[in-house]
């Protein structure tokens, strides 16, 4: 199993562009996350989804967009890139099913630099 | 009252000795709760679930004190790769809602 894999890892976008961060997680976890962490903060959830056709909005999920079309994918979108989204994102999975349904797995995160 | 809150450190301390974080919940109906771990530019790992009876993992200690809404993680022994920052983790429900993460307790281990 390769886990949660993220790409890309770095990028550097102008403000105003657009990109997706692409998330896939090969354990037939029906749930997925999407967080931001900034320098030396923690972590801030900008959404989830519980399955397929299922998302819902973190803490932060202004400027972002989701989508889950598949149990394995959920891509993150940036439509318009401003410098405050400057940060490392995370994507995450967990299952309900038995005693280690809590347990989150994280991607290696994609770093983007808006500039 | 923030959902979870940590000590954001930095403990340094020398190899050898002990070290304990503490993180209290808002929440009283809390369900589970769960320390990971996070190592600089890396991604965040589950260290261990935290049990009402309190649990141990090698040098790795966790507690639960419902009663007053905190958690505590022991440290025996440190090592220098003990070396990260520590978040506390908490699910403020029952069912699956998304986790809470604490800022993180930074730990460093110096030889």
């Amino acid at each position: 199993n390769a886990g949660v894999t993220q790409t890309p890892k770095f990028r550097i976008l102008k403000i105003g562009q657009s990109m997706t961060l692409q998330c896939t997680q090969d354990m037939n976890h029906n749930y997925m996350y999407w967080y931001r962490q900034d320098p030396g903060m923690g972590l801030k959830l900008i959404y989830y989804s519980v399955g397929a056709g299922i998302t819902d909005k973190g803490e932060v999920p202004n400027g972002y967009n989701v989508s889950r079309s598949t149990t394995e994918d959920f891509p993150l979108r940036l439509e318009l890139a401003a410098p405050s989204q400057t940060s490392v994102y995370f994507c995450a999975s967990s299952s309900p099913a038995g005693h280690n349904q809590e347990t989150q797995y994280f991607g290696p995160g994609t770093r983007l630099l808006v500039l | 009252r923030k959902e979870v809150e940590q000590d954001p450190g930095p403990f340094n301390v020398p190899e050898g000795a002990t070290v304990a974080f503490n993180c209290t919940y808002s929440n009283s109906a809390s369900q589970s709760f769960f320390w990971y771990r996070q190592d600089c530019r890396k991604e965040p790992k589950l260290l261990m679930s935290v049990y009402s009876s309190g649990n141990e993992d090698g040098r790795f200690t966790a507690q639960l004190n419902r009663a007053s809404q905190y958690i505590s993680l022991l440290i025996r022994d440190s090592k220098l790769s003990d070396s990260a920052t520590y978040l506390c983790v908490v699910n403020p429900f029952s069912g699956n809602t998304p986790l809470v993460f604490g800022k993180g307790t930074r730990l460093s281990v110096i030889a």
